[in-house]
């Protein structure tokens, strides 16, 4: 089974900052690289897929780069709204593997 | 519009069976490519993949819980069904069904709002 790591695990940052989150898997994913934003008590929502791609709908200061086994999600100006949790989760094989997640709050 | 909605008991004990149904509508799972996985999330961890079934019913789960596990459907219902067997308190979490397709690309594009399980005697 493909290993999922991210870090870090949790992160501190103020509004506006640059905020980039790393994921790398233990063999080579291609593209095959997800993110979701989950918020306490919800289910999570699509961000990014294939690596880079912005799912419809999500503001486009959320991007995503890598290829292989490494990959970093990015928000380029932090929103009070972006407080959540967010996974990488790789879809290349089965199954179908989550990192441990990257808790992001306001400073 | 695509919605899932998880429903299930809130309380299950050891050992015994879980079933958790997976109600959808906005697309039918006899449209060739499309899958339903079901994903759980013990509390304050992280996301597990468990199973997943497809609109040809081809059947796949995770290595780790295969034994107790078993993914059925029901089309004319727009349902997908999990079952676990023999249960324990470290199954306790969210369980959520999540669409998605087949061929690529590969996201969980549509979650349902989860339904929480607790494991305790």
């Amino acid at each position: 089974d493909i290993q999922m790591t991210q870090s870090p695990s949790s992160l501190s940052a103020s509004v506006g900052d640059r905020v980039t989150i790393t994921c790398q898997a233990s063999q080579d994913i291609y593209k095959y690289l997800n993110w979701y934003q989950q918020k306490p008590g919800k289910a999570p929502k699509l961000l990014i897929y294939d690596a880079s791609n912005l799912e419809p709908g999500v503001p486009s200061r959320f991007s995503g780069s890598g290829s292989g086994t490494r990959f970093t999600f990015t928000i380029s100006s932090l929103q009070r709204e972006d407080i959540a949790t967010y996974y990488c989760q790789h879809f290349y094989s089965l199954p179908p593997a989550f990192g441990q997640g990257t808790r992001l709050e306001i400073k | 519009q695509v919605t899932l909605r998880e429903s299930g008991p809130a309380l299950v004990r050891p050992t015994e069976t879980l079933t958790l149904t997976c109600s959808f509508s906005g697309f039918s799972l006899t449209t060739t490519g499309m899958c339903v996985s079901w994903i759980r999330q013990p509390p304050g961890k992280a996301l597990e993949w468990l199973a997943r079934i497809d609109w040809d019913d081809g059947k796949y789960y995770t290595p780790f819980l295969e034994t107790r596990l078993t993914i059925s459907k029901d089309t004319s219902e727009n349902q997908a069904v999990l079952t676990m067997t023999n249960v324990d308190p470290v199954d306790t979490g969210t369980y959520y069904c999540a669409r998605h397709s087949a061929y690529d690309p590969y996201y969980f594009d549509s979650w349902g709002q989860g339904t929480l399980v607790t494991v305790s005697s």
